[in-house]
């Protein structure tokens, strides 16, 4: 079945830095990739996502890569703000299965 | 429109004892899907219902047990609750038709004491 891993599992940056967090999956039949992000005390939040027919995708400060070649996708944060700080989730769908999620990254923005 | 709603927010059970979880998805999503939440495990999926139907199951003992009822909503038992068992449970709605958006809810926070 699918396995995703996610680095780093923790990420301090300083406000208005850029922040990187990268996922990688195993099954290459995988063709939508979503990022969450939650925040203490909250569910999951749908921040991102991106299908297997695209490279790049950009929302204002938030941007995902893929590379379907090496199995991985990257999401980047530009100009960090102290609101940022929260756990992100990766995760890789197929049809026909469920979506698995990496482990998640804490990322810390430091005012 | 209202998002995913989980109730209760919080349970505290002894182990033994039996829980029923319940979840509202979004207006017009006909799947809804459990996932466990715990810090050693991260987001593990339980299951997954479209139209009272179950679609897909992940490896949880049969303690765990879902349905769906015609209105979409669906409840979630857990059966001789163990220690275990202690876990944040969120809900994902999703309009079913696959390779698309999930939404979750904020989740019932269960302590099995």
């Amino acid at each position: 079945g699918e396995n995703v891993e996610q680095h780093p599992s923790t990420l301090s940056v300083q406000e208005g830095d850029s922040a990187v967090i990268k996922c990688t999956y195993s099954d290459s039949a995988s063709n939508y990739f979503p990022w969450y992000k939650q925040e203490l005390g909250k569910g999951p939040q749908l921040i991102i996502d991106i299908r297997s027919n695209v490279g790049e995708k950009k929302d204002q400060r938030i941007a995902v890569t893929l590379n379907k070649t090496a199995k991985h996708f990257s999401l980047h944060i530009t100009e960090t703000q102290p609101e940022d700080s929260a756990v992100y989730f990766c995760a890789a769908w197929n049809y026909g299965q469920n979506f698995v999620f990496g482990p998640g990254t804490r990322l810390s923005v430091l005012p | 429109k209202a998002g995913v709603t989980q109730t209760p927010r919080y349970l505290i059970k002894t182990r033994g004892q039996q829980v029923t979880l319940s979840c509202s998805p979004i207006s017009g999503h006909r799947s809804v899907s459990w996932y466990q939440q715990t810090p050693g495990q991260g987001l593990q999926f339980l299951f997954e219902y479209f139209s009272e139907t179950q679609r897909n199951k992940g490896n949880f003992p049969g303690r765990f047990s879902g349905r769906q009822f015609s209105n979409s909503r669906s409840e979630m038992n857990v059966s001789t609750l163990e220690l275990g068992d202690s876990a944040l449970y969120l809900c994902a709605s999703s309009s079913g038709q696959g390779n698309e958006k999930l939404f979750f809810g904020s989740g019932t926070q269960l302590s099995v004491l």
